[in-house]
């Protein structure tokens, strides 16, 4: 069965250092996001993309973020100055074109530690 | 805005008894409602989804659940726990006709007792 795999699946970072969390959503699927997870907390969304840029993003999601699609497989997450409240799970995900009401399909997430 | 409750932080049930996960949910436009589950340490799972039509749906595991448009509720159950159910149970909502960012729930922690 078709998987998003993600990259690392933990990562220790001091603060203030540039992250960059790595994903490989299913291969058919143009819709992909990244929410995160702080520790005992809900699942937040931070951005969707499509078509190459950002179609939605939410009010974590501030200048210290950003993603791209460097190469038509991977979607990358990056960090540019971490912060201790940045430390949390990060999950990817991604959805069929036109299934605008299907599922997510996510990653098993890549933890970030920031000291 | 749209948004998702769990009130309740934990749900206890002895292995073979039903259970009930709760969810409301509130959205302007039609609600599309899904479930997922989280088990320790891995990634977020579907286990199914309401979009239209019969308002009791059925998904993986032997889940279902069943959507209430005048109590906008969507609660999970299953008729007979496992203790293997143990996990983190999220009710997420999507207004229908978005660009497909799901809000989810805070989760309910499911432990299933033998």
């Amino acid at each position: 069965e078709p998987e998003v795999t993600q990259t690392p699946s933990h990562q220790v970072t001091q603060m203030g250092q540039e992250v960059i969390l790595r994903c490989v959503p299913i291969s058919n699927h143009l819709y992909f996001y990244w929410y995160r997870q702080i520790l005992g907390q809900k699942v937040e969304f931070l951005v969707s993309f499509y078509n190459n840029e950002i179609s939605e993003k939410s009010e974590i999601f501030d200048d210290q973020f950003s993603v791209e699609r460097p190469d038509g497989s991977n979607f990358t997450l990056k960090i540019r100055s971490t912060k201790l409240e940045d430390s949390a799970m990060y999950f990817c995900a991604s959805s069929e074109r036109l299934r605008k009401r299907g599922e997510l399909f996510f990653g098993e997430g890549s933890r970030l530690t920031v000291l | 805005a749209q948004s998702v409750a769990q009130p309740e932080d934990q749900v206890n049930v002895a292995e073979g008894n039903p259970l009930t996960v709760k969810c409301t949910y509130s959205v302007s436009g039609n609600p599309y409602l899904f479930w997922y589950v989280q088990y320790p340490n891995r990634g977020l799972q579907f286990l199914l989804k309401y979009i239209t039509g019969d308002n009791l749906v059925k998904g993986s595991y032997g889940f279902e659940a069943e959507f209430n448009k005048s109590q906008t509720s969507f609660h999970l159950k299953k008729p007979s726990a496992l203790v293997s159910d143990s996990a983190l149970y999220f009710c997420a909502v999507r207004e229908g006709g978005s660009q497909g960012n799901l809000i989810f729930g805070k989760g309910t922690k499911l432990s299933v007792k033998p």
